[in-house]
C-alpha cells in the first residue's frame, strides 16, 4: 500500500545550526503535503504547507521542498534554536480526493544548546 | 479565530470502566473532525472521522466508539476499556476535505 516515511528517525544538532528533516511519499497522485512540530506531550502544530505544483516555499526559518521526480519532501530550519527540538514529520493529501490524509512516523529533532 | 479544545488532558482508568473523552471547535462551521491515538514513538492511527452531525465513520475496528451530537462536538467513547486502550488521543479538524487538518492538544489516556 502507499505510505510516507522518513529517512532518518532521530537528528542531533548544535544550536544556530541548519536543520534537514526528510521525508518521502510514495503516492505519485498526492498533491498537497504538510509538515507539524509535535513537542512532547502536545498535539501536532500546523508548521508549513505546499502543493505539488510548486516545488520550494518558505516560511519564518522554515522552507519546504518538494522533488516530485523523486517523491522527497523536506523541510529545512535555519539557525536552529532549542525551541525547536520536537518531533516533526510530513503528512500527504490527495485533495479532494480521501478525507484521510497519511501521515509518516516522524523524526526526533534534538537541538543542543 | 478556530481553535480545538479537548478535556480531559490526563485520565488514568482501570481495565472495564467506560471513557468518554470530548472534543470541541470554536470559530468555524460543519468542520470534518477526526479521532486519532498516538502509542510512545509511533505514528498517528486514525480511528474515526466524521463530515457531519451523526456521521460517523470508523477506520479501525476496536472497542472504542465515536458520536457526533452537534455540529462542532466529538466525542470519543468506551463501555470497558482495555489495557491496550492506553496512549495518547488526539482530536482535529479540516475546513475541507483534503485539506490541512489541525489538531487540539490531546488527552494522555493510561489503563490500569
Amino acid at each position: 500500500g502507499e505510505s510516507v516515511g522518513l529517512h532518518l528517525p532521530t537528528l542531533s544538532v548544535q544550536e544556530g545550526d541548519n536543520s534537514i528533516i526528510n521525508c518521502a511519499y510514495s503516492n505519485s497522485a498526492s498533491d498537497y503535503f504538510i509538515w507539524y512540530k509535535q513537542e512532547s506531550g502536545k498535539g501536532p502544530q500546523f508548521i508549513i504547507d505546499i502543493r505539488s505544483n510548486m516545488d520550494k516555499r518558505q516560511g519564518q526559518r522554515v522552507t519546504v521542498l518538494l522533488n516530485k521526480t523523486v517523491k522527497h519532501l523536506s523541510l529545512q530550519i535555519a539557525a536552529t534554536q532549542p525551541g525547536d527540538s520536537a518531533v516533526y514529520f510530513c503528512a500527504e493529501l490527495l485533495s479532494g480526493g480521501s478525507y484521510i490524509p497519511t501521515f509518516g512516523r516522524g523524526t526526533s529533532l534534538i537541538v543542543h544548546p | 479565530s478556530q481553535t480545538i479544545h479537548q478535556w480531559p488532558a490526563t485520565l488514568v482508568q482501570p481495565v472495564g470502566s467506560p471513557l468518554s473523552l470530548e472534543c470541541t471547535v470554536e470559530g468555524t462551521s460543519n468542520p470534518n473532525l477526526y479521532w486519532y491515538r498516538q502509542a510512545a514513538g509511533r505514528g498517528l492511527q486514525l480511528l474515526f472521522y466524521s463530515i457531519g452531525i451523526d456521521q460517523i465513520s470508523s477506520e479501525v475496528p476496536q472497542n472504542l466508539s465515536a458520536s457526533r451530537p452537534q455540529d462542532r462536538q466529538f466525542i470519543l467513547s468506551s463501555k470497558k476499556l482495555l489495557l491496550s486502550d492506553s496512549g495518547f488521543y488526539l482530536c482535529a479538524f479540516a475546513h475541507l476535505v483534503g485539506e490541512t487538518q489541525y489538531f487540539g492538544p490531546g488527552t494522555r489516556l493510561l489503563v490500569l
